[in-house]
């Protein structure tokens, strides 16, 4: 079964820096979708970017960006110009093509971001 | 808003009790997932259906119990409330083509067994 595994329960960042967060996941297919969300104290579940594993090129979304290794089963998420509104938990997903079946949509634990500022 | 909708938003009820969970998933979406969320932790899965099928179980105590509608509401029961139920509740829906690949998540429901 795929699992997916956020190894840093907490981060901190300084505002206006960088940060990364990293997420690993295993699996068989070759086809999938990577997802990160986002947490915020409000706890409403929010897409933060998507990467769909055919496509070599990394997502980018404004001040987010990913840098997926496929063969390394690596996801990490970068997070540029840090926010204090970046504050939040974040959690990585996989999706399985076989959509439908034996839960297709897997989580991480998740990794706690503060932001400093 | 993701166009999940979930009631009740807030559920305070007493041990031993038992309560109904609903969500509406988004239209067009067959997939449905159901979350529950202590404190501070991550999601722990506790069942999907699809087009009203059962198709994945996780986590889920047999005092809990789901099921998908004509109409692919879903409604979330659980029986025998104990303290270490309260927990914020979330139902997500994914559509069952690969054209929308994410799953879109309701407000939850926070339920607090006292």
């Amino acid at each position: 079964a795929q699992t997916v595994t956020q190894s840093q329960p907490e981060m901190s960042v300084q505002e206006a820096e960088t940060v990364t967060l990293s997420c690993t996941y295993d699996t068989s297919e070759s086809d999938y979708y990577l997802f990160w969300y986002k947490q915020p104290p409000s706890r409403q579940m929010i897409l933060v970017i998507r990467q769909e594993a055919y496509k070599q090129q990394n997502a980018t979304e404004n001040r987010f960006s990913v840098n997926f290794q496929k063969a390394a089963k690596s996801f990490s998420l970068k997070i540029s110009d840090s926010q204090l509104g970046d504050a939040a938990m974040y959690f990585c997903a996989y999706r399985s093509p076989l959509v439908g079946n034996n839960n297709d949509m897997r989580f991480g634990a998740g990794t706690r971001l503060t932001v400093k500022p | 808003d993701s166009g999940v909708t979930q009631t009740p938003k807030h559920l305070i009820t007493a041990t031993g009790q038992r309560v109904t969970l609903r969500c509406s998933p988004r239209s067009g979406d067959l997939s449905v997932y159901w979350y529950q969320q202590s404190l501070d932790q991550g999601l722990q899965f506790l069942i999907q259906y699809y087009n009203g099928e059962e198709r994945a179980k996780g986590n889920i105590l047999e005092r809990f119990s789901a099921q998908q509608f004509p109409d692919l509401h879903s409604e979330l029961n659980l029986s025998s409330l104990e303290l270490g139920d309260s927990a914020l509740y979330f139902c997500a829906s994914s559509v069952g083509t690969l054209k929308n690949t994410e799953a879109f998540f309701g407000q939850g429901t926070r339920l607090t067994v006292v």
